[in-house]
C-alpha cells in the first residue's frame, strides 16, 4: 500500500529565507507525486506535479520539487520565502493500481516570520 | 480558467438527516472524486467515479454514502443518515486523464449537530 509522510506538522522560516518542506513516500510501483497548497478557508490548489521525465519540477509561486527515487523523496523548496506563502502544504501520491486516487500526507503548516 | 465548483460552501444539519453535497466538475473532465478532511486530520479518499459508475471506494464510503451524476454536469455526494463523525470538509475533484493532476473545488464544510 502507498503512504506519504511529511516531516514536521509546522515549519517556521523568516521572510526571505529558504523554504524546505519534506515529503517521503512508499510505493511498490512508480508513483505520480503532487504538492498542493491550502490557504486559510480555501480549497486545495495544485503547486506542482511529477509524473515522468525531468525529476526537478517547477511549480507556481516560485516553488520547485525534486523526485529522488533512491531516497523515495519529493521535497518542496523555495529559495526565498514571502509572507504570502503562509499556508498548509500537502504532499500526495497516486498510483495506477489504486485507480489514481490520491493518498495524502498529513500536511505541513508553513509559518513565515517577518 | 475553468474550475470545479461546489455548493453549498457550508451545510449544517441534524444527526440522522440526509444531506446532498453538489459539485460541478470541469466540463470536459471524465474522472470524478470525493475526498474529505476532518478538522486537523489528513485528507482522505472517499470514492472515484468514471463512466457513470463507481470505480473505486474506500472503507469510509459505506452504505450511508452514494454518488450520482444525474445530468451530465453535476456530481453529487449523498449521505443518507448523517452522524456526528461525518462533520468534515468535503472536496470534489475532477480530471480529464488519469495521469493528470486532480483539480479541486473549494470544498463544502459539513457540520452535523
Amino acid at each position: 500500500a502507498q503512504s506519504v509522510t511529511q516531516l514536521g506538522s509546522h515549519v517556521s522560516v523568516s521572510e526571505g529565507a529558504l523554504v524546505l518542506l519534506r515529503c517521503n513516500y512508499s510505493s511498490s510501483v512508480p508513483p505520480y507525486l503532487f504538492w498542493y497548497v491550502q490557504y486559510p478557508n480555501q480549497g486545495l490548489q495544485l503547486l506542482l506535479k511529477y509524473t515522468t521525465g525531468a525529476t526537478l519540477v517547477k511549480g507556481i509561486n516560485g516553488f520547485e520539487a525534486e523526485f529522488k527515487k533512491s531516497e523515495t523523496s519529493f521535497h518542496l523548496t523555495k529559495p526565498s520565502a514571502h509572507m504570502s506563502d503562509a499556508a498548509e502544504y500537502f504532499c500526495a501520491v497516486s498510483v495506477v493500481d489504486s485507480n489514481y486516487q490520491l493518498i495524502w500526507g498529513a500536511g505541513t503548516k508553513l509559518i513565515i516570520k517577518p | 480558467e475553468p474550475e470545479v465548483t461546489q455548493t453549498p460552501s457550508h451545510q449544517v444539519t441534524q444527526m440522522g438527516q440526509e444531506v446532498i453535497l453538489r459539485c460541478v466538475p470541469i466540463s470536459n473532465h471524465l474522472y470524478f472524486y470525493w475526498y474529505r478532511q476532518i478538522l486537523g486530520q489528513k485528507v482522505e479518499f472517499l470514492v472515484s467515479f468514471y463512466n457513470n459508475e463507481i470505480s473505486e471506494k474506500s472503507e469510509i464510503f459505506d452504505d450511508q454514502f452514494s454518488v450520482e451524476r444525474p445530468d451530465g454536469s453535476n456530481f453529487t455526494l449523498k449521505i443518507r443518515s448523517t452522524k456526528l463523525e461525518d462533520s468534515a470538509m468535503y472536496f470534489c475533484a475532477s480530471i480529464l486523464r488519469l495521469e493528470n493532476a486532480q483539480y479541486f473545488g473549494p470544498g463544502t464544510r459539513l457540520t452535523v449537530l
